[in-house]
């Protein structure tokens, strides 16, 4: 498959464990965020998003939380399975609409 | 199915030699943008565009040209490729106004000799 995962942050989890991965934004106009999972050989594929006026919002398996003061997001993953493999970006939208991307982060998932 | 497709999967070219990359949806998006995604760089984009017939350059437009003639297709334009451009490509699109999330093609690989 496709490699995208060199030199990028690496976060081993065993199966079942619960995973976070952060991410750092950098404009504080920003006001709407999104996580993508990449899987080897895809495209990125939406996970959650969040507006600037919540700070958690949660899905299946999937929490994200947003600190506005610090410019901090982070993506939770409960009970994490083999199939979560993959990297994961944030992207932050500001008013200009164009959005930009983390550069990510790996998941391995060990059984 | 609502996707992004892009064709072709796979190209491997020669320098100079003059290259599309196509990209179609069927959402009805007015938002489309190409990014290329190298090791350690993340997605970069290249150009983007609002609407018909409105393109704009991203963070790494030099080498590459689209057009936004339908609503549907965004085709991406190498017109001298170099080695420089091997990479992996994506395709992207979204509803507008309202920021809402890319919807991604699976990817063109170039290879460019």
């Amino acid at each position: 498959g496709e490699s995208v995962g060199l030199h990028l942050p690496t976060l081993s989890v065993q199966e079942g464990d619960n995973s976070i991965i952060n991410c750092a934004y950098s404009n504080s106009a920003s006001d709407y965020f999104i996580w993508y999972k990449q899987e080897s050989g895809k495209g990125p594929q939406f996970i959650i998003d969040i507006r600037s006026n919540m700070d958690k919002r949660q899905g299946q398996r999937v929490t994200v939380l947003l600190n506005k003061t610090v410019k901090h997001l982070s993506l939770q993953i409960a009970a994490t399975q083999p199939g979560d493999s993959a990297v994961y970006f944030c992207a932050e939208n500001p008013p200009s609409y164009i959005p930009t991307f983390g550069r990510g982060t790996s998941l391995i998932v060990h059984p | 199915e609502a996707q992004v497709t892009q064709n072709p999967r796979y190209l491997i070219t020669v320098t100079g030699k003059k290259l599309t990359v196509t990209c179609s949806q069927n959402m009805n998006h007015e938002y489309m943008s190409w990014y290329r995604q190298d090791p350690g760089l993340g997605l970069r984009q290249i150009y983007y565009s609002m609407n018909v017939e409105v393109t704009d350059k991203g963070d790494v437009p030099e080498g590459y040209k689209v057009s936004r003639k339908e609503k549907r297709n965004f085709p991406l334009i190498l017109e001298s490729p170099s080695p420089n451009q091997t990479s992996l490509y994506f395709c992207a699109s979204s509803l507008k106004p309202e920021p809402s999330p890319l919807h991604f093609g699976n990817g063109t690989r170039l290879t460019v000799t």
